[in-house]
């Protein structure tokens, strides 16, 4: 069955560490994001990358990194210098199309904590 | 900037009828989705309107106002299941980026 896969589901790092969560998807999907969920909060964009080796920040980029080097991957770096890396982090993918009424595919999720 | 509201808890009883609000200001508009989320788990896709009206699908309903900026996420006949945080999302923008609300909890009661 397509879907996404994204691993760990549970992820606990040391603080000042560097951290790379995975995301891969076989919906041969061209587009993929990154959201970050906090309680009470909606889901924040990342970073999105729309073709391979081609990707933006989103509105809270600061403190992450992303590649995509491969079209099914899209793995998401959470570095030391992000103030506040604990949250619950979401992958997404959808087909390319600007106007979709397909809207995303998600992930499960991992929720990261920094300790 | 952008903006989309919706409250942020709501209750009711199973076998009921529940309507989730959402009000939006964006810069542009592609379509407004409803997701459902279980805590700790990943949305699921509800319903996506483009255009002003109804959409019915089975128990779950939505409509969109595009000149009111509004929408609303209709749940009846309630079961104990639904309770779960629900998401308004809009498409905006020429890349697909969809922009999300806070949620509404919904906790159901017997």
């Amino acid at each position: 069955d397509g879907g996404i896969t994204q691993s760990p589901k549970y992820l606990f790092r040391k603080e000042g560490q560097n951290v790379t969560l995975s995301c891969e998807q076989n919906l041969n999907h061209d587009a993929m994001y990154w959201y970050r969920q906090d309680p009470g909060q909606g889901l924040r964009l990342i970073y999105y990358s729309q073709i391979v080796n081609d990707f933006q920040k989103g509105d809270i980029a600061e403190g992450y990194s992303v590649s995509r080097e491969k079209k099914e991957s899209f793995p998401l770096t959470v570095t030391s210098a992000q103030k506040n890396p604990t949250a619950f982090y979401l992958c997404a993918s959808s087909i390319r199309a600007a106007f979709s009424n397909y809207g995303y595919t998600f992930g499960s999720g991992t929720r990261l904590t920094v300790v | 900037g952008q903006n989309i509201d919706q409250p942020t808890e709501m209750t009711a009883t199973e076998g009921a009828i529940v309507q989730i609000n959402c009000t939006y200001q964006t810069s542009g508009f592609n379509g407004l989705f409803w997701y459902q989320q279980h805590a700790g788990e990943a949305p699921t896709f509800l319903s996506y309107n483009v255009l002003d009206g109804l959409e019915e699908k089975g128990r779950f309903s939505s409509f969109l106002s595009r000149s009111k900026g509004y929408s609303y996420l209709l749940l009846k006949e309630l079961q104990m299941k639904d309770s779960a945080s629900y998401l308004c999302a809009v498409l905006s923008g020429g890349y697909n980026k969809l922009i999300f609300g806070a949620g509404t909890r919904l906790a159901v009661h017997p």
